[in-house]
């Protein structure tokens, strides 16, 4: 049974600060990844998905990373913003067929002025 | 230009009742899927259908009754609603089973307080 673990559960830094969120997953056995950001009473916003060939994908100040064999995926976050105060969730898509996410924890982060 | 939609946002209800919640994608998806966030905000899928079809059920109450219309409409009917059944319920939509990329997008959810 796949699971999925976020560490930190929760983070407050302040604004500028560059930072790492880690997401770790038990089975390797996964056909995509993909981070999410919810904020409070909001529905899910996609940020990333990386394929389970694919090492990293970046979209503007965000970058994620795979290491499939370790079952980790890290979420960068450069020069953050106060705008990026949410919670960050990340979730497994397993290989073969079916497309049933697995969602991590979450953490939630917090930047401040 | 609402991609996943969803009503209502709110519902409050009394144990006992029977309450439905509405999806809908404008995304041209063929998968469609509901999810739950408890009160520790953890999110666990429950159903998902494709085409109209049931593929995942996770082990939900049979209280929990999905209805797929047409591939754009994802309906979750429950029944004899419990203290318990409060939570956040999200819809999600992505684009086909087996697609490459099978990005799932999500609806804003509808927070479900039972009485």
């Amino acid at each position: 049974k796949q699971e999925v673990t976020q560490i930190p559960a929760a983070l407050s830094v302040p604004e500028g600060e560059n930072l790492v969120l880690n997401c770790s997953f038990t089975d390797s056995a996964i056909y995509n990844l993909q981070w999410f950001r919810q904020d409070p009473g909001k529905g899910l916003t996609s940020l990333l998905l990386i394929q389970s060939s694919q090492r990293e994908q970046t979209s503007g100040r965000l970058n994620a990373s795979l290491d499939k064999s370790s079952g980790r995926s890290t979420l960068y976050i450069a020069a953050s913003q106060p705008g990026d105060s949410a919670t960050y969730l990340c979730a497994v898509r397993p290989q073969g067929g079916g497309n049933k996410l697995t969602f991590g924890t979450g953490t939630q982060l917090k930047v401040e002025l | 230009d609402t991609a996943v939609s969803q009503t209502p946002k709110y519902l409050v209800t009394q144990m006992g009742n029977d309450k439905s919640i509405k999806c809908e994608q404008n995304l041209g998806h063929d998968t469609m899927y509901w999810y739950k966030q408890d009160s520790k905000k953890f999110l666990k899928i429950m159903f998902s259908y494709n085409n109209k079809e049931l593929i995942i059920n996770e082990t939900v109450p049979n209280r929990f009754s999905p209805k797929s219309p047409d591939k754009a409409h994802l309906n979750l009917h429950i029944n004899s609603l419990e203290l318990g059944d409060s939570a956040v319920y999200f819809c999600a939509s992505s684009q086909g089973r087996v697609a490459a990329s099978n990005e799932q997008f999500f609806g804003p959810g509808t927070r479900l307080t039972v009485l």
